[in-house]
């Protein structure tokens, strides 16, 4: 596996509170992607960076924000966590565009 | 935006047997795409993928068609094994490669 953590692996949070995942890398690629995954949903995008403050959003990127101020950090935060938040969290990272995506371990978010 | 479809959302196939996977997409402009391959609990991992400018590709069982024109493409497993159990995602990407769009999903089971 690529070197890609993942921080929490898991956690359970209340409606209305802040939550900032983390996407650590060791491999110095340029791209980074944040997806959820939900059962019939397959992957969806939720913000992706190209660049150190350079970043952009994707198809479900409402009610998530992202920071990246260093090459191998993607943050990504919920603003006020909702129940339709609940799911599972990927990071994935790419050298070159488009190209193999590798994702990392996955955190799973519960939202009571 | 582009919009994958992915057929079946389940197959059961018997040990030795072929598996077929279908995947269409909707934008005439995506040019690259993945498959790949998530065991239960773990990280969804590349399996295969193929560009717009071939038409199949082969890696030992494994084999992608692509048919532009009709924007379908499909995975092909072959003499499959219990260990080929697993949950496929087909994925497109666009011209400029920041997002990936991800089909939801099948749930191949490999009968012993």
């Amino acid at each position: 596996d690529a070197g890609i953590t993942q921080s929490p692996r898991h956690k359970v949070t209340e409606t209305g509170t802040p939550v900032t995942l983390r996407c650590h890398q060791t491999e110095n690629h340029r791209y980074m992607y944040w997806y959820r995954q939900d059962p019939g949903h397959g992957l969806r995008l939720i913000h992706y960076s190209y660049g150190v403050k350079d970043t952009d959003k994707g198809e479900v990127s409402d009610g998530y924000s992202v920071s990246r101020s260093k090459t191998e950090d993607f943050l990504l935060t919920l603003e006020s966590a909702t129940s339709s938040q609940t799911s599972v969290y990927f990071c994935a990272i790419s050298d070159l565009s488009p190209e193999t995506q590798y994702f990392g371990p996955g955190t799973r978010l519960l939202v009571l | 935006g582009e919009n994958v479809e992915q057929h079946p959302s389940t197959l059961s196939v018997q040990e030795g047997d072929s598996a077929v996977i279908k995947c269409t997409y909707s934008d005439s402009a995506s040019n690259y795409f993945p498959w790949y391959k998530q065991e239960l609990g773990k990280r969804p991992q590349l399996i295969i993928d193929i560009r717009s400018n071939v038409g199949e590709k082969k890696d030992q069982r494994i084999a992608v068609t692509l048919n532009k024109t009709a924007k379908h493409f499909s995975l092909h497993i072959t003499e499959t094994q219990p260990e080929d159990s697993a949950v496929y995602f087909c994925a497109a990407s666009n011209l400029s490669g920041n997002q990936f769009y991800f089909g939801t999903g099948t749930s191949l089971t490999v009968i012993p």
